[in-house]
């Protein structure tokens, strides 16, 4: 059975950093491109970074670029996110999450339970 | 902010047919990139529900089913239950952002 599990999430001040982590099991996790979603309260779902494979290739949404970084241990079967420099609209639940692919893009075929991350002082 | 737009809400009675429509533009659904559809429960995580435009992951009863046309992308379904009473989001890719988007999401009522 695919399972991703989040941790990490918690109460930070802002301008601190916080690290996401996501352990896969029951898939062999360098055999996917992932993802990191987050949904504020009571908001919309929000693409914030994707990693290849490999690692080798990664992107992130305009609003944390230069303060997120994505990353991944194969070995360990895991995903990470180090948050740096967090502003009070970072608040939200992270979501790792699996990518397939269809003719033309990914899909996100499976999801993590998420994390929640609050920042507030 | 999301750059699929979809309505906030739709409603209907069991047993009835109602579709929620996704519009994008020319850097995203119109440019061919597939859109995808999620149906996610309050408090819990988001599942994937259409990929492809209109393909159904395993599980996923037929009485959901995708479409898209031009600039936008649709959700139908028919025979409505109790059970489909959710949030709803599509998702494709953006090319003049290099990222994936998200719709503003639709919530579904089963009157």
């Amino acid at each position: 059975e695919v399972q991703l599990v989040e941790s990490g999430g918690g109460l930070v001040q802002p301008g601190r950093s916080l690290r996401l982590s996501c352990a896969a099991s029951g898939f062999t996790l360098g055999g996917y491109e992932m993802s990191w979603v987050r949904q504020a309260p009571g908001k919309g779902l929000e693409w914030v970074s994707y990693i290849s494979s490999s690692g080798s290739l990664i992107y992130y949404t305009d609003s944390v670029k230069g303060r997120f970084t994505i990353s991944r241990d194969n070995a360990k079967n895991s995903l990470y996110l180090q948050m740096d420099s967090l502003r009070a609209e970072d608040t939200a639940v992270y979501y790792c999450a699996r990518e397939v692919a269809s003719t033309f893009s990914y899909a996100f075929d499976y999801w993590g339970q998420g994390a929640l991350v609050t920042v507030s002082s | 902010q999301s750059v699929l737009t979809q309505p906030p809400s739709v409603s209907g009675a069991p047993g009835q047919r109602v579709t929620i429509s996704c519009t994008g533009s020319s850097s995203n659904i119109g440019a061919g990139y597939d859109v995808h559809w999620y149906q996610q429960f309050p408090g819990t995580a988001p599942k994937l529900l259409i990929y492809g435009n209109y393909n159904r992951p395993s599980g996923v009863p037929d009485r959901f089913s995708g479409s898209k046309s031009g600039t936008s992308a649709s959700l139908a379904i028919t025979g409505l239950q109790a059970e489909d009473e959710a949030d709803y989001y599509c998702q494709s890719y953006d090319s003049s952002l290099s990222g994936y988007v998200f719709g503003t999401g639709t919530k579904v009522t089963v009157l």
